[in-house]
């Protein structure tokens, strides 16, 4: 039982390059979580997804897009990234909303020159 | 935006102090309150969720009660070790059926041997 699991560790980008961050989970959640970690900051949702077949927006979605391929897979991509994108990039899971504690995965270490 | 504080923002106690931090949100439509431990290099992990005013949680030597009314939550840990050296993050949930968290910044704990 891997919990939540993402992929890459560790990335570099040039500025305008686009990637994709891979979150996958494999305790049978309806909801994943993207979130973004920066200096000084608490954890910020950039996109969530309540169900299978659901997105939307968190907090801070500009220069995001997801994709919620099936139960299992959440992923988070940056079409062109920016140097304010460098940051740590969380993804977590839930049964679902409200009182259910999330899981978080180990995180990706972005860093966008 | 919703705003979640948490304080001291970092607490050096002794090995075997008891300690507690506090955690202030918004007393207006409270749904959850999470609390989550962090420690270095690894991913949150889940301490609490609580939902009803007056509530209290307890795991080992940490625990943690919660007043809506006035929006504020502490987190006790009795006879602090080295190995609950990490950051405690709160995070808010407003409105049932929400999704979206907002966590403090956390507070940082670092306990001496």
């Amino acid at each position: 039982n891997a919990g939540v699991t993402q992929t890459p560790k560790f990335q570099v980008l040039k500025t305008g390059q686009s990637m994709t961050l891979q979150c996958a989970q494999d305790m049978n959640h309806n909801s994943m979580y993207w979130y973004r970690q920066d200096p000084g900051m608490g954890l910020r949702l950039i996109y969530y997804s309540a169900s299978e077949g659901t997105t939307d927006k968190g907090e801070v979605p500009n220069g995001y897009n997801v994709s919620r391929l099936n139960k299992r897979e959440f992923s988070l991509r940056l079409e062109s990234a920016a140097p304010s994108q460098t940051s740590v990039y969380f993804c977590a899971s839930s049964p679902a909303g409200g009182p259910y504690e999330q899981y978080f995965g180990p995180g990706t270490r972005l860093t966008v020159t | 935006i919703l705003n979640v504080e948490q304080s001291p923002q970092s607490l050096h106690v002794q090995e075997g102090d008891s300690t507690n931090f506090t955690c202030s949100f918004p007393s207006s439509n409270f749904y959850a309150l999470h609390w989550y431990r962090w420690e270095t290099a690894k991913s949150p992990e889940a301490l609490f969720v609580m939902t009803l005013n007056g509530d209290e949680k307890k795991k080992g030597r940490i625990s943690a009660t919660l007043n809506t009314k006035e929006g504020y939550s502490y987190l006790y840990i009795k006879g602090s070790q080295p190995e609950d050296s990490a950051t405690y993050l709160c995070a808010f949930l407003t409105g049932a059926g929400s999704y979206q968290l907002t966590f403090g910044k956390g507070t940082k704990l670092s306990v001496i041997p």
